[in-house]
């Protein structure tokens, strides 16, 4: 199956910083899915197909990457944003799988 | 509006079965697939299988022989079933749809705790 690793596991930004978190796949993948999840609630669709936005998130948000490596960018952070973000990938037969996740956090 | 709406037990006695029932609204089951994805305490998501819209499944591997989705198109209702439990099984059990193999999961249930104790 193939492994999802999520760099930093945790980090913390100040308002208005340009924030980057990345997502490695053991093997080639041809798009990437990332979630946020805020404590207490159920995860939420976040960015799908790489780099679409789901309905209602900022656009200061973007997703980028093909083959092996994907990251998500915060262009500048707000409190709102801090959650724990996962990736998620569903190329190859199942399992679908997920990476550790990156806590983000507001400093 | 599109919703996915659990219901199950909170506590499980080892080596029990846990049975959790998805009901959605706003949407079919005979378009949608339905997803189980679970969530021990303080640790990340962990993909445990799917029932798609025809009614095939795909299940995770590791779980394959204790899982069993099922579901009932006219009552919208899908039906998760995981034998055997262990205390490593407690964690938030989600249910969440896709349209297509491949694509992400656009709405998620609100969750039901599980804890494995006697």
């Amino acid at each position: 199956q193939i492994v999802l690793t999520q760099s930093p596991a945790i980090m913390s930004a100040s308002p208005g910083e340009k924030v980057t978190m990345t997502c490695s796949a053991s093997s080639s993948v041809s798009y990437m899915h990332w979630y946020q999840q805020k404590s207490g609630t159920s995860p939420k669709r976040w960015i799908y197909d790489t780099s679409k936005l789901a309905s209602g998130v900022p656009a200061r948000f973007s997703g980028s990457g093909s083959g092996t490596s994907y990251s998500l960018t915060i262009s500048s952070m707000e409190a709102e944003d801090a959650a724990t973000y996962y990736c998620q990938q569903w190329s190859s037969n199942p399992p679908m799988t997920f990476g550790g996740g990156t806590k983000l956090e507001i400093k | 509006q599109v919703q996915l709406k659990q219901s199950g037990p909170g506590l499980v006695q080892p080596s029990q079965s846990l049975s959790i029932t998805c009901t959605v609204s706003g949407f079919s089951l005979t378009s949608y697939g339905v997803h189980w994805v679970r969530q021990p305490p303080g640790k990340g998501l962990e993909w445990l299988g799917v029932i798609w819209s025809g009614g095939s499944t795909d299940y995770n591997a590791a779980f394959i022989s204790r899982l069993s989705i099922s579901k009932d198109n006219s009552k919208s209702q899908v039906f998760f079933k995981m034998n055997s439990l262990q205390a490593d099984d407690t964690a938030i059990y989600y249910c969440a749809r896709n349209k297509d193999y491949g694509s992400a999961m656009d709405y998620w249930g609100q969750g039901t705790s599980v804890t494995v104790s006697s």
